[in-house]
């Protein structure tokens, strides 16, 4: 098992671009979800998914799309990046329901915007 | 939709004496809290976490209790050590998994 696996880990864009994080888990999760963690903050949701086609917002959620074709993937969109994206991104999934437990994180992805 | 706050947002304490953290949160429908440790640069990690139907867990140095009318839980470390200094986030999920963190406790152990 690889567990939760993100990348690029780093990357460093000018403001307009766009780009994907890519996150993929192979623990057959319903739930994925991502986070965003600035310098010396907590962890704010931006979106998440309860199952393959079904997502929806989080607390930060403009600036960013996202998609669920599979259970596995769940790629994060930036359309035109701005400085305020900056940030250290977190991919993590986990059971829903009954079963509801442990969310398993991947080990970041570092974005910045110039 | 869940809102959980967090306090303090700093913890200095000595070797070995207790650390407390406090939460609460606003969503009836939250099941499962979850707490997590963070080390810089690092990804956060499961340290403990409750459900709804128990109000108390221990592991070793570290246990969480949980009173579900008053909405609270806490996070409670015995005996601390240098290397329990991090930032510690405590967590309220739905039944759906949706996960709503805390704002951190920056907890620094000072030898």
């Amino acid at each position: 098992n690889a567990g939760v696996t993100q990348t690029p880990k780093f990357q460093v864009l000018k403001t307009g671009q766009s780009m994907t994080l890519q996150c993929a888990q192979d623990m057959n999760h319903e739930y994925m979800s991502w986070y965003r963690q600035d310098p010396g903050m907590g962890l704010r949701l931006i979106h998440y998914s309860v199952g393959a086609g079904i997502t929806d917002q989080g607390e930060v959620p403009n600036g960013y799309n996202v998609s669920r074709s599979t259970t596995e993937d769940f790629p994060l969109r930036l359309l035109s990046a701005a400085p305020s994206q900056t940030s250290v991104y977190f991919c993590a999934s986990g059971k829903t329901g009954v079963r509801t437990g442990e969310l398993f994180f991947g080990e970041g992805s570092r974005l910045t915007v110039l | 939709g869940e809102n959980v706050e967090q306090h303090p947002s700093t913890l200095s304490v000595q070797e070995g004496d207790s650390a407390v953290i406090k939460c609460t949160y606003s969503d009836s429908a939250s099941n499962y809290f979850p707490w997590y440790k963070q080390e810089l640069g690092k990804r956060p990690q499961l340290i403990i976490d409750i459900r709804s139907n128990v109000g108390e867990k221990k592991d070793q140095r570290i246990a969480v209790t949980l009173n579900k009318t008053a909405k609270h839980f806490s996070l409670h470390i015995t005996e601390t050590q240098p290397e329990d200094s991090a930032v510690y986030f405590c967590a309220g999920r739905d039944s759906w998994g949706k996960l709503q963190f805390g704002a951190g406790t920056q907890v620094v152990v000072t030898p």
